[in-house]
């Protein structure tokens, strides 16, 4: 168990409906991150938050946006949603700023969404 | 535009022999490189790191070797056995900038008993 947790595991919802991802770090991460998992690609880097600021963006969608709560639990919002969108999104969490090789991200379980 | 890749999709290896993933990258500024195993139905999780300035990194049966000339790395797994069957991501980090872990598209191993 990384102590990451992401709910809900499993989202089916409409094409042009909006939802909410929700994470929850590990015990003291001021750090969350959110990935992107299509099929048979790698994870794709979408937004960093540490501490409540956004830190760092990715390849993130217009449609899609993020925020982190003064109690660090963090979500991505996914509006206007596309077939394409479907994939397994990752939350990650570490204590710093930056990751380094003392401070790797540890990984949630994931929330698989599908569009159809 | 993929900065890392891991060019076999999957590899199969029997129980007690070595395994070998490889991952080529393409910018020369990363510093550090990891790799990842995951199950299915569950989250990456870390398993070994290398910095650029090392070319070698064991931690137990799991041994990281990194070539700087040929940008290359490859995760060494001896003896090989059945919990080990999983999905290696290769990562790599860049110190400036964008600040993020740029993934392979991972490889799936199996061991056969």
């Amino acid at each position: 168990d990384s102590g990451v947790t992401q709910t809900p595991k499993h989202l089916i919802t409409a094409t042009g409906q909006r939802v909410t991802l929700r994470c929850s770090p590990r015990s003291g991460d001021l750090s969350v991150y959110w990935y992107q998992q299509s099929l048979d690609q790698g994870l794709q880097f979408l937004i960093q938050y540490y501490n409540g600021e956004e830190r760092a963006k990715g390849n993130i969608l217009e449609r899609f946006s993020a925020q982190q709560f003064p109690d660090l639990h963090s979500e991505l919002n996914l509006s206007s949603l596309e077939l394409g969108d479907s994939a397994l999104y990752f939350c990650a969490s570490s204590p710093q700023r930056q990751v380094s090789p003392n401070s790797p991200l540890h990984f949630g379980n994931g929330t698989r969404l599908t569009v159809t | 535009d993929q900065q890392v890749k891991q060019n076999s999709p999957s590899l199969s290896v029997q129980e007690g022999r070595i395994s070998i993933l490889n991952c080529d990258y393409t910018n020369s500024m990363f510093d550090y490189f990891l790799w990842y195993k995951k199950y299915p139905a569950e989250g990456p999780t870390f398993l070994i790191s290398i910095s650029s300035i090392k070319d070698k990194n064991e931690d137990g049966r799991f041994t990281v070797f990194l070539n700087k000339s040929a940008k290359h790395l490859s995760l060494h797994i001896v003896p090989s056995q059945p919990g080990d069957s999983a999905v290696y991501f290769c990562a790599a980090n860049r110190p400036f900038g964008n600040e993020k872990l740029t993934f392979g598209t991972g490889t799936r191993l199996t061991i056969i008993p």
